[in-house]
């Protein structure tokens, strides 16, 4: 049963500290999404990727947050200083770049105090 | 003018009831996604489609192009459904390319 993994699922860390999610993705998907939701502005995408490459990454802060996919079967959203408005669900999600639909995992819960 | 508007916000049926939910937007896309998400937090993806209709057991999607117009339909409802359903367009030249979310509508269904 393919399913997307994230880790850790839930953080709680103080202003300023960083703080790393991790995703991988389903074993063969070849782009991989960053979502957050929050309760006032819904889901929203933060960056994506294809076979590795970032190819939009608008949605996030540059200041302070960064994506990677150091493999194909690894993806890293990196906070660096937290706020506490970067509390949110962050979600990862895979897919496959042709007609495909996108697989999510189940969300870091991130407060910052 | 959000780029994905759904309505009802909230809908409240009886268990049994059709459920109609409604996705408008006014970008051009690749694809369409439903999306369910139960309390628990997690998100499952429903359909995705670019034109016609799909069905999955007690769930219809329908999508009209020219009118930037999607709905989802349940029929005989049950409170199993209860979940928060969510609209998102995919622009870009594949379907796998970034998706713009609706705000989503809250379902609740009583036995």
């Amino acid at each position: 049963d393919a399913r997307v993994t994230q880790t850790p699922r839930h953080k709680v860390t103080e202003m300023g500290q960083e703080v790393t999610m991790r995703c991988q993705p389903i074993l063969g998907h070849n782009t991989v999404f960053w979502y957050r939701q929050t309760m006032m502005q819904g889901l929203e995408l933060l960056a994506y990727f294809r076979n590795r490459a970032p190819l939009d990454d608008s949605g996030m802060p540059k200041d302070r947050f960064s994506a990677e996919m150091p493999d194909a079967t690894l993806a890293t959203l990196k906070i660096q200083p937290s706020e506490p408005r970067d509390s949110a669900v962050y979600f990862c999600a895979s897919g496959l770049d042709r007609g495909n639909e996108q697989y999510f995992g189940p969300g870091t819960r991130l407060t910052v105090t | 003018k959000n780029e994905v508007e759904q309505s009802p916000q909230n809908l409240t049926a009886q268990e049994g009831e059709f459920i109609t939910i409604n996705c408008s937007y006014s970008v051009g896309i690749s694809a369409l996604h439903w999306l369910q998400q139960h309390p628990g937090g997690g998100i499952v993806s429903l359909f995705m489609l670019s034109s016609g209709k799909k069905k999955h057991g007690r769930l219809i999607a329908t999508i009209n192009i020219q009118e930037k117009h999607s709905s989802l339909h349940i029929t005989a409802s049950h409170p199993r459904d209860s979940a928060v359903y969510i609209c998102a367009v995919g622009a870009g030249e594949t379907s796998g390319s970034r998706l713009t979310f609706g705000e989503g509508t809250q379902l609740t269904v009583n036995p």
